[in-house]
């Protein structure tokens, strides 16, 4: 069972606009961290945001957003006021437990085009 | 924040030989290290988990000894790929695990080694 469901394969969204990419998980381990990473063309991973599954407020790291619904398993990256550079694939992973392995599960991804 | 640097970012080698990638994590120590495999238009896949003077543990599928990974030190961690065939053409992935620091911020992620096997 896909642990990481990410159902969204493509998107399109407007210059300065926000739009929201969908990612829903599966776990029953109660401790667990959902992440957010931008992959440009080049190939690198970029760290975006960080939500932990005790933590209580969302997530937000300046234009990022994380909408974290913990009944429905979802956590939902929002990226406001859009710009040009967003253009890229969005994976979204998590980690459960808190054991030291630390290993992250990824989604299938989402590639998002920013039109100007 | 925290540079994990691989090397080389790009390889083109022939079938039947061995090609080796290093992961560095250039200003922090790594306990724990991990190794990805993508495939064109494909998500991350785990390899290895990479520990630092202990064997790696490979998740299911992952041939051990096609995929050799060494841990020699807190901040280089290595995967050859042996024997390569055409089909183990991918972008290699690895990240570094910090040994202190915020829980959300103890991963970084190298630039990825893209590998064509010919």
């Amino acid at each position: 069972a896909q642990k990481i469901t990410q159902t969204q394969p493509g998107m399109f969204v407007q210059e300065k606009e926000a739009v929201t990419l969908d990612c829903t998980y599966d776990t029953s381990d109660p401790s667990y961290g959902l992440f957010w990473y931008k992959q440009p063309s080049s190939g690198e991973m970029i760290f975006l945001i960080y939500q932990g599954s005790y933590d209580q407020q969302n997530a937000t790291e300046g234009r990022y957003s994380l909408n974290f619904q913990k009944a429905r398993k979802s956590a939902n990256l929002v990226i406001s006021a859009s710009q040009l550079g967003d253009s890229a694939m969005y994976f979204c992973a998590m980690r459960e437990g808190r054991d030291s392995s630390y290993k992250l599960i990824f989604g299938s991804g989402t590639r998002l085009l920013v039109r100007p | 924040g925290a540079v994990v640097s691989q090397h080389p970012s790009w390889v083109i080698c022939k079938s039947g030989t061995s090609v080796k990638i290093e992961c560095r994590s250039l200003d922090f120590q790594a306990t724990t290290m991990f190794w990805y495999r993508q495939f064109p238009k494909q998500s991350l896949m785990l390899m290895a988990t990479s520990n630092e003077g202990s064997k790696a543990t490979y998740e299911q599928g992952v041939e051990k000894d096609k995929f050799l990974i060494n841990h020699a030190s807190l901040t280089l961690s290595t995967l050859t790929v042996t024997s390569a065939h055409p089909e183990d053409s991918s972008f290699y992935i690895c990240s570094a695990r910090e040994v202190s620091g915020t829980l959300a911020g103890e991963l970084f992620f190298g630039e990825g080694s893209r590998l064509t096997v010919l």
